[in-house]
């Protein structure tokens, strides 16, 4: 069974701080890797994709992946009340189709208190 | 303003009813998707049509139908459902010419009473 392993949470962290998210996941040939946004109530938004090993930066966010070790991770800096949501893990295994067809994470519950 | 829309958003059906959900992407996408969110789980892969045909069939019983009349519709059609299958629906696609990222529509709520 191909799994994606996330801390269900809840994760609490004070307005300004560096909020850590992680990730791990079972499939080892996995090729791409995702992180999505989902507000309560709301769909999923993607935040960022990473598929080489190392950081990746976007505003705020950094995500951090180790296919040695099988771990992917997000960071977000300044973290603001907005950010409050559940982040949802995803990866696309190894596999070669032509589409995408991503195994996602439990998520994790976000909460940045003021 | 999305670029994959879906309609309803929101359904309440009996056990009886026949109903339809429906996509429609705008993002001139090759590959579209359902997914099943239901709580306390994650987000399950329903069903996948890549260039129009049906590549995935994540073992869902045949109470849920898919239908791709092209590449930019998406339909499930649902009939004689059970409570449990009461959950967010989400359609979502995708492009191999942009690695395949895969972008979601806003879900259609599902009740089945």
């Amino acid at each position: 069974q191909k799994e994606v392993e996330q801390n269900s949470g809840p994760l609490s962290v004070p307005e300004g701080a560096i909020a850590s998210l992680n990730c791990t996941y079972s499939d080892r040939g996995s090729q791409s890797f995702f992180w999505y946004r989902q507000y309560s109530g709301k769909s999923p938004e993607l935040i960022m994709f990473i598929y080489s090993n190392g950081d990746k930066e976007d505003g705020r966010f950094t995500a951090q992946l180790n296919k040695a070790s099988q771990y992917v991770s997000l960071l977000i800096r300044d973290s603001q009340p907005s950010d409050s949501a559940t982040y949802l893990c995803a990866v696309n295994p190894a596999g070669g189709t032509s589409y995408g067809k991503l195994t996602f994470g439990q998520g994790t519950i976000l909460t940045v208190h003021p | 303003e999305t670029g994959v829309t879906q309609t309803p958003r929101h359904l309440v059906m009996g056990m009886t009813n026949k109903k339809s959900l429906k996509c429609e992407q705008h993002l001139g996408h090759n590959a579209m998707y359902w997914y099943k969110q239901s709580a306390k789980k994650p987000l399950e892969l329903m069903f996948v049509y890549s260039l129009e045909e049906r590549v995935e069939n994540n073992s869902v019983p045949s109470r849920f139908s898919p239908e791709c009349p092209n590449s930019s519709h998406l339909f499930l059609h649902l009939h004689t459902l059970q409570p449990e299958d009461s959950a967010l629906y989400l359609c979502a696609s995708s492009s191999t010419k942009t690695g395949n990222t895969i972008y979601f529509g806003e879900g259609s709520w599902l009740t089945v009473v």
